[in-house]
Formats: structure tokens, sequence, C-alpha cells
């Protein structure tokens, strides 16, 4: 079983207000990943990082912003949270190198923007 | 652009039935096709995954068939119970780079 973790698990906040959803992996993994999905939809890529000091904008636009000083931490961050970000956010990480792209998902955290 | 297409959206079969997920890609270059189980409130797990070497691969009850010339790949699952309820996503990547997902498909297997 993957070793990736997301915190909260569930958050409820109101609109205007900053938050961090945080993602950390135990197992090394250079690539890292944040992706948008509403419960039982389509995933959307929003946020990736092959590795320290690298991230990149995903498939689907976000006016989130995401850090990658570390290895083993994603963490992704709203400056003003809107009812529009009601989502879950899916954290998953992937070996880089080789031929395969497997990757592991965090649990998921659940947000509501009241 | 929809690179991946997956159909159908929801499935609903009866215990020992034989539920089939299809999708289709376009990116003739895609040489890794994964299939992701997810259930409610959880993240995605990793089910089966296939290269495009190979025309069917078994693991347990789930089996992805291959077809390179037609760019489909679909998962079967054998014996379904109502354990295997939940959403189920199909993959690909060309090598390294990031997946591309299909729209999933919510699976119901009724007792």
């Amino acid at each position: 079983e993957a070793d990736i973790y997301q915190t909260p698990r569930y958050l409820v906040i109101g609109t205007g207000k900053k938050i961090t959803l945080e993602c950390s992996q135990t197992m090394g993994h250079d690539k890292m990943y944040w992706y948008q999905q509403d419960p039982g939809m389509e995933l959307h890529l929003i946020h990736y990082s092959y590795g320290v000091n690298s991230t990149e904008k995903g498939d689907l636009s976000s006016e989130s912003t995401v850090s990658r000083i570390r290895t083993e931490h994603f963490p992704l961050t709203l400056e003003s949270a809107r009812p529009s970000h009601t989502s879950q956010y899916l954290c998953a990480s992937g070996q880089a190198g080789g031929s395969y792209n497997e990757q592991f998902f965090g649990p998921g955290t659940r947000l509501t923007v009241l | 652009q929809q690179q991946v297409k997956q159909s159908p959206q929801s499935l609903i079969v009866q215990k020992g039935g034989i539920p089939i997920i299809n999708c289709a890609y376009e990116n003739t270059a895609f040489d890794y096709f994964p299939w992701y189980q997810q259930f409610p409130g959880k993240g995605p797990a990793l089910l089966i995954a296939i290269r495009p070497d190979v025309s069917e691969k078994k693991e347990g009850r789930f089996t992805i068939s291959f077809n390179k010339s037609a760019k489909q790949f679909s998962l079967h699952i054998m014996d379904s119970q109502p354990g295997d309820s939940a959403t189920y996503f199909c993959a690909a990547s060309k090598g390294a780079q990031k997946l591309v997902f299909g729209q999933g498909t919510r699976l119901t297997i009724n007792p």
C-alpha cells in the first residue's frame, strides 16, 4: 500500500479565507501531482512536479498555487477561497525514470467553501 | 481535446455478471494503459495495467483486453461481486509522461 497522506481530509471554510492543503509521501517519489475531482467524476490535473523546485500547471486552469521545497512534501494553496473551489482535491505521487507512470493516490481532501 | 474516451458513464450488472468498460485513445504514442478503481471517499488505486505488446492481461477476476489497431482497450470483471461497485478510470501515457484519464464509469453490482 502506498504511503501518501493528505490533510485535512475534510475542510469547510468561508469565502475569502486562505487555505493550504497538505500532501506528503514517504516513498521518495520524485513526481507529485494534484488533481481536482467532483465526487465520482472525471479527474482533472491542476498541478504537477517532477522534483524539488520544479512545478508546472496542469491541464485544468486553477487559481491555486503549489510549491515543492522538499521531495516528500507538495502543498497546495488557495489565497482566497471561493464557492467555485468546492471540490475534492487528490494528491498523487510516482517514481521518476523507467517506462511506466504508475501513480499512487492519497485519500483526498474534500473542500467546501461557503 | 479528450485523448481518452471512456464508456459507458454508468453500468449496472447483476452479481456474477461480467461488466465491460471500454476506452478509446487517439495518441498512437501511448504505451502504458492502466485501470484505476475508486471507492467513495477514497483516492483511486491502481487495479491492473497493460503495455501494447500484449493483447490481454489477467489479474484475478480482472482482465484487460487491448486492441492496438483499433486503439481501444477494455476492462472485464469476471464473476462480479457487490464489493466491486466503484468508479473505474482508464488512463494512458507515453513513457513516463503524465497520465491522461478517461471520464470514469460508475459501476454498480446488484446482489
